[in-house]
């Protein structure tokens, strides 16, 4: 049974530029959130998807937006990169009915240069 | 708002000692509290959750938690504690109701266990 999968696991941009990480939940999971976790620091929460939907934000800018697919699987993208953006980004997933529990995949971690 | 707070950014201690990783809490209501523990580079792994029931919550790896509403802690122990045992852990609350919830995580505590 796979897990939550990321994809690239690292990626390097230069500031302005775009960039759209990948995320496939764990078979059963219904539900994607994305953290941002920066050197250092307890992940945040940046915002979930649930049935195609951004069904609750944490406090990111507009620049950051996501999107899933019919098959549960999820993209995170964050246009006009700044440095302060440089983070592991997390990928977890559940089901709409657990009590919280989520499952993370490795991350990917970006660096903005 | 929720929030857990973990004072200490790192605890030592010895191969075969017990250890404590500390980790307070602020919620309105009935708290589900987490831990999840982080190794270098990599995702952060459920270790166990108390949502309600006993007060002592076992989970992986020999991990356990005493949940006390009293002090509002729910702290992470081990009797006996390995090398391998060295990562970052991390104390979580939910917030949000079933279905629309997500993790408020605390700051991390480096755990560094010594042969």
């Amino acid at each position: 049974d796979a897990g939550v999968t990321q994809s690239p696991t690292h990626l390097i941009k230069t500031r302005g530029q775009q960039v759209t990480l990948r995320c496939s939940p764990k078979s059963g999971h219904d539900t994607v959130s994305w953290y941002q976790q920066a050197l250092g620091q307890g992940p945040q929460f940046i915002f979930q998807y649930y049935e195609e939907e951004e069904r609750q934000r944490g406090n990111f800018p507009d620049r950051f937006s996501g999107h899933q697919f019919p098959n549960y699987s999820s993209e995170l993208n964050v246009n006009a990169l700044l440095l302060g953006d440089s983070a592991l980004y997390l990928c977890a997933s559940s089901h709409r009915d657990s009590t919280g529990e989520l499952f993370f995949g490795e991350g990917s971690r970006l660096t903005v240069l | 708002a929720q929030s857990v707070a973990q004072p200490e950014d790192q605890v030592n201690v010895a191969e075969g000692n017990p250890l404590t990783v500390k980790c307070t809490y602020s919620v309105s209501g009935n708290p589900y509290l987490f831990w999840y523990v982080q190794y270098p580079n990599r995702g952060l792994q459920f270790l166990l959750k108390y949502i309600t029931g006993d007060n002592l919550v076992k989970g992986s790896y020999g991990f356990e938690a005493e949940f006390n509403k009293s002090q509002t802690s729910f702290h992470l122990k081990k009797p006996s504690a390995l090398v391998s045992d060295s990562a970052l852990y991390f104390c979580a609350v939910r917030e949000g109701y079933r279905g629309f919830q997500k993790l408020v995580f605390g700051t991390g505590t480096r755990l560094l266990v010594s042969p």
